[in-house]
């Protein structure tokens, strides 16, 4: 089946600190993968994307590169703001039959000034 | 643009009674998603619909449970009776065609979400 796996939180970093929050996935057929963003009080935002190997989702200072030997998809960014902290999910799309994204359980982070 | 439109942002009711939950997808989307979010079970996929038309409740916990789609503008997702245990956040995304080259990447737009609290 499909599934993906995240780094538990809660997270908390210092701000300009380094962020990593790991992502692994398990699929049939040859996955799309994305970070969702969810703000407090918000609906999820697509972060970034992926559709295949080697590709590398940007947006914001993230980014994240689609690994197929390792079924990986981490998050980083370089130097963290107060104003990423939220909730991100990793999913993952297959492209065949169902239109369904399943996602990871979602990490919380937490960026102190 | 506006984005997914629900209704109501947050809703309390009793136990035993009728709730609605209501999504308006964005213009030119033909895939509408239904997810229900708790701390215990995190974002869980109830139904979604293509062209109008339901491809997967599979998700749906049980009877008590429906969704509509009567238009391409108009979804609903209804509870009958409520539980205490249905108390979570409701999500409304949308998705737009997919493209017919290389099969697309399929990104959902989400709403902001019903907060539903079942006294």
């Amino acid at each position: 089946g499909n599934s993906v796996t995240q780094m538990e939180g809660p997270v908390t970093l210092s701000e300009e600190a380094f962020l990593t929050i790991n992502c692994t996935y398990t699929a049939t057929g040859y996955p799309s993968l994305f970070w969702y963003v969810q703000y407090p009080g918000e609906g999820l935002q697509l972060l970034l994307k992926a559709t295949k190997a080697d590709d590398k989702g940007s947006n914001k200072g993230f980014e994240a590169t689609y690994r197929k030997e390792t079924t990986s998809f981490h998050l980083e960014k370089g130097s963290v703001q107060v104003s990423d902290s939220a909730v991100y999910f990793c999913a993952l799309l297959v492209i065949q039959g169902a239109q369904k994204l399943v996602f990871g359980q979602g990490t919380r982070l937490t960026i102190n000034p | 643009d506006a984005g997914v439109i629900q209704s109501p942002r947050h809703e309390v009711t009793e136990m035993g009674q009728e709730v609605t939950l209501r999504c308006k997808p964005i213009s030119g989307h033909n895939s509408l998603f239904w997810y229900r979010q708790t701390m215990m079970r995190g974002l869980e996929l109830l139904i979604y619909f293509n062209n109008n038309v339901p491809i997967d409740d599979s998700g749906m916990p049980e009877d008590r449970f429906s969704a509509k789609m009567p238009n391409a503008s108009f979804s609903t997702l209804k509870i009958q009776p409520s539980e205490p245990r249905d108390s979570a956040v409701y999500f409304c995304a949308s998705s737009p065609p997919r493209r017919l080259a290389g099969g697309g990447t399929d990104t959902q737009y989400f709403g902001p979400g019903t907060r539903l609290t079942v006294l």
